[in-house]
């Protein structure tokens, strides 16, 4: 069964300290791997995807995460924190063989910075 | 382009009545997507639409729930009657297909309050 696994509810970072927001994946076939991002009272809004090629996948607001497949994982990392990115994370993976094009989401981890 | 813009931002209303969700996707974007989100279940798909035709309604909790899409650029969700364990938000999302490497672009969710 497809499945994505955040390990941590939450994740504490002082500012300016480098963050990663974990993430691990289970899927049948290739995978198709995004992060979101949700600040309170808002819509998610979407940081970046893994599709193929570079494992190194860069995204907005200077976050970027790396695929590793062979540890089947999409870690988000930054590295230097700032406080406006306090927010809910959400790791989600599309298996590239579903044909129903379900985006199978994770529980989402709730970053905080702290000055 | 303004986004994906969903009405009401709020809703209060008392156990038994009927609640309307109303989104309007991104021009041009051929799949749409309701969600749920919730402290206890996280984020849940309730149902998507390709070409205003529904695909896949199998997250939609009950047959309390309705979704329409009359045309490209509108989409509601219905909860009739509405009870308590319906409080949630509700998020509407699009996407081009682009088979299956597109990301979603989420409204700002409506807040339903149930009493």
């Amino acid at each position: 069964a497809q499945s994505v696994a955040q390990p941590e509810d939450q994740v504490n970072v002082a500012e300016g300290n480098p963050l990663t927001v974990k993430c691990t994946y289970s899927v049948s076939g290739n995978p198709y791997l995004f992060w979101y991002v949700q600040y309170p009272n808002r819509g998610l809004q979407f940081l970046l995807k893994y599709i193929t090629g570079d494992n190194l996948v860069k995204g907005s607001y200077g976050f970027e995460a790396e695929f590793n497949k062979s540890q089947t994982s999409f870690h988000l990392k930054k590295p230097s924190a700032l406080v406006s990115d306090s927010a809910l994370y959400f790791c989600a993976v599309r298996d590239y063989e579903d044909s129903n094009y379900q985006l199978i989401w994770g529980a989402g981890t709730k970053l905080i910075i702290k000055p | 382009d303004a986004g994906v813009i969903q009405s009401p931002r709020h809703e209060v209303t008392e156990m038994g009545q009927e609640v309307t969700l109303r989104c309007k996707p991104i021009s041009g974007h051929d799949y749409l997507f309701w969600y749920r989100q919730t402290m206890m279940r996280g984020l849940e798909l309730l149902i998507y639409f390709n070409n205003n035709v529904p695909i896949d309604d199998s997250g939609m909790p009950e047959d309390r729930f309705s979704a329409k899409m009359p045309n490209a650029s509108f989409s509601t969700l219905k909860i009739q009657p509405s009870e308590p364990r319906d409080s949630a938000v509700y998020f509407c999302a699009s996407s081009v297909s682009r088979g299956a490497t597109g990301e979603l672009f989420f409204g700002e969710g409506s807040r339903l309050t149930v009493l």
